[in-house]
């Protein structure tokens, strides 16, 4: 069974640095391109970027780009998604998100992780 | 980079009824690379339709996809009560990818 389990909700101070995780199993992490998508709250969905765990080749969108880093470790199956000094704009739930198809850039996303909540407040 | 626009935002109807969203690309989407979502509250959204008109694993009949180019249509046959949703179309034919706003459809 495929699964994305993301690390847990968190709390954070303007300016503080943040690496939230999404852990994929079931599947051969390698081989799929992963999203993160942001929703902040009471708001839609925004597609930030997405990495291919198998050479970390990575894109961002350019509302993101510069804004956070995205990363992937291919030995423990984990994808990062990494802020280096904190808005209180950036509260929002954020969630990883696989690609339908194996290698393909252009699929959709069969799978979501829980989300992880992040908190940035003064 | 591709803007999509979705309408109504809110779609008000009763169970059993038949709904009929829209959503718009500034773009023509390649290769009909369009899905869509389903999200209920404090729910992950989940995969309904993707290439435009393809079902995903264990989506009821009730619904479908249709369109190409820059005009495309998720329809609901008949309302069931877990159908009372916020529902997203996506575009994932070229980078940026992106979301439409979103259109909710609540009971009447």
């Amino acid at each position: 069974e495929v699964q994305l389990v993301q690390s847990g909700a968190e709390v954070k101070k303007p300016g503080e640095s943040l690496k939230i995780s999404c852990k994929g199993s079931g599947y051969s992490f390698t081989n799929y391109w992963i999203a993160w998508v942001r929703q902040m709250p009471g708001k839609g969905l925004e597609w930030m970027g997405i990495i291919y765990p198998g050479d970390s080749d990575t894109r961002y969108s350019p509302s993101f780009q510069g804004q956070v880093t995205i990363s992937a470790d291919k030995s423990i199956s984990t994808a990062y998604l990494q802020w280096s000094s904190l808005k209180a704009s950036d509260s929002a739930m954020y969630y990883c998100a696989r690609h339908s198809s194996s290698y393909d850039i252009n699929s959709a996303f069969a799978y979501w992780g829980q989300g992880t909540l992040a908190t940035v407040s003064s | 980079e591709i803007v999509l626009t979705q309408s109504p935002g809110t779609l008000s109807l009763s169970p059993g009824e038949r709904a009929t969203l829209s959503c718009r690309a500034s773009q023509s989407v390649s290769s009909s690379h369009l899905a869509w979502y389903q999200q209920k509250p404090g729910q992950a959204p989940r995969l309904l339709i993707y290439g435009a008109s393809s079902r995903a694993t264990g989506i009821p009949d009730r619904f479908s996809g249709s369109g190409s180019g820059t005009d495309f249509t998720l329809t609901i046959s008949r309302l069931d009560p877990e159908d009372f949703a916020v529902y997203y179309c996506q575009q994932y034919g070229s980078s940026p990818q992106a979301f439409g706003p979103g259109t909710k459809v609540d009971i009447k």
